[in-house]
């Protein structure tokens, strides 16, 4: 059964970091490009980063762009989001979805991030 | 950035009809549009990709159609567990944009 856990999210304040983790389970991690996404409290859905398998391809959306760098350990089966200078905006429940190689068919449960002084 | 534009944002409905949902991109995705389900509190489901494939587990009464700019998710005979938000993404390109939602109510 696949299983995508994340977790580290908490409360940070403006301009802090947060590290995010993603650990997958139940298929072969190494065989899969990643993205995380994230939904503002009563929003909609914004798509944030995507990694491909080797991490050789990456890409972020502009909002996040040179604040947030995306990662994988592939031996530990783990994805990861380095999240700084964090934004009130940046508050958000992030998932990680197991892509193929854009069409995301499996999602974690999801951790809150709350950006708040 | 390629918009991608839902329509209704809501929608009451009553068990057993038959309910579409609309999706249009502000360029040309060929057949990049893919449908996710989600209810409160929980993660996405992915539902339909791309445009018209029916990913493994999701009732048949779902279906999704169109190429292009324009896309339908349809729902055949609504069940008291579909009542949740609908989004589109298109995966063409990045970023992987979503629609805003259609949030289907019971009527």
């Amino acid at each position: 059964e696949v299983q995508l856990v994340e977790s580290g999210g908490g409360l940070v304040q403006p301009g802090g970091s947060l590290r995010l983790s993603c650990a997958a389970s139940g298929f072969t991690f190494s065989s899969y490009s990643m993205n995380w996404v994230r939904q503002a409290p009563g929003k909609g859905l914004e798509w944030v980063s995507y990694i491909s398998s080797s991490s050789s391809i990456i890409y972020y959306a502009d909002s996040v762009k040179g604040r947030f760098t995306i990662s994988r350990d592939n031996v530990k089966n783990s994805l990861y989001l380095q999240m700084n200078s964090l934004r009130d905006e940046d508050t958000a429940v992030y998932y990680c979805a197991r892509a193929t190689p854009s069409i995301m068919g499996y999602w974690g449960q999801g951790t809150l991030v709350t950006v708040s002084s | 950035d390629i918009q991608m534009t839902q329509s209704p944002s809501s929608l009451s409905a009553s068990v057993g009809d038959r309910v579409t949902i609309t999706c249009r991109a502000s360029q040309s995705i060929s057949n990049y549009l893919n449908w996710y389900q989600q209810k409160p509190g929980k993660a996405p489901n992915l539902l339909i990709y791309p445009a018209s494939s029916l990913q493994s587990g999701v009732p048949s009464r779902f279906s999704g159609s169109g190429s292009g700019t324009d896309f339908t998710l349809t729902i055949s005979s609504l069940q008291p567990e579909d009542f949740a938000t609908y989004y589109c993404q298109q995966s063409y390109s990045t970023p992987y944009t979503f629609g805003q939602g259609t949030k289907l109510e019971i009527k």
